[in-house]
């Protein structure tokens, strides 16, 4: 069954310090790549996604992902982070084909200290 | 941007009653969507996948005939917990396809519902 792995539930970051947050996924097709986030009190929103193309993918607020797909990973990166990255981020994958079903990996908690 | 709406962002219930939760994606037509349950501090589960016009799919271990899931409109799904009990509470959300983003599968999502059985 297709799968989503998230390595870390809690980080804990200074402003200024680099994250990235690991993601593995378990099915071997084709698949389409997310992470989406929410902010306190907010809904779910998307951040970033890969579905073609060149693997280095650029979202929204400065975020990153690169898809390596002899790794099946699809890892998020930021150089440096505010405050206001404060959130839970949610990476997830869908099958290229058929009815989209999305899995969610465990999500991770950031809490970024200012 | 496309956007779901959810209603209602919470409610309590007695155990026993049933409720129904809307989704609504306002500016764009969702053939599909999908319906999530978060326990706290833990993921979203998919529980089903609802397409218009048709009968909904289910997950394993995810009981059809407590959640009916009803997709009568490009625009509309509802969720009804039946004869709710306290193991039902939990953050229900819903989310949607937009058709324009179909070779992807991005999904919008509605604020979630947080249903509170007594």
């Amino acid at each position: 069954a297709q799968s989503v792995s998230q390595h870390n539930h809690h980080v804990i970051l200074s402003e200024a310090a680099s994250l990235e947050l690991g993601c593995n996924y378990s099915y071997g097709g084709t698949v389409n790549l997310f992470w989406y986030v929410q902010y306190p009190g907010q809904h779910l929103q998307l951040l970033l996604k890969y579905f073609s193309g060149d693997p280095l993918v650029k979202g929204i607020k400065g975020f990153e992902a690169e898809f390596i797909k002899s790794k099946f990973s699809f890892n998020l990166r930021k150089p440096s982070v505010q405050w206001s990255d404060t959130a839970e981020y949610f990476c997830a994958v869908n099958r290229g084909t058929g009815g989209f079903k999305t899995i969610f990996g465990a999500g991770t908690r950031l809490f970024v200290k200012a | 941007g496309a956007v779901v709406s959810q209603h209602p962002s919470r409610v309590i219930c007695k155990s026993g009653t049933s409720v129904k939760i809307e989704c609504r994606s306002l500016d764009f037509q969702a053939t599909t969507m999908f319906w999530y349950r978060q326990f706290p501090k833990q993921s979203l589960m998919l529980m089903a996948t609802s397409n218009e016009g048709s009968k909904a799919t289910y997950e394993q271990g995810v009981e059809k005939d407590k959640f009916l899931i009803n997709h009568a409109s490009l625009t509309l799904s509802t969720l009804t917990v039946t004869s709710a009990h306290p193991e039902d509470s939990s953050f229900y959300i819903c989310s949607a396809r937009d058709q324009r983003a179909y070779a992807t599968g991005e999904l919008f999502f509605g604020e979630g519902s947080r249903l509170t059985v007594l």
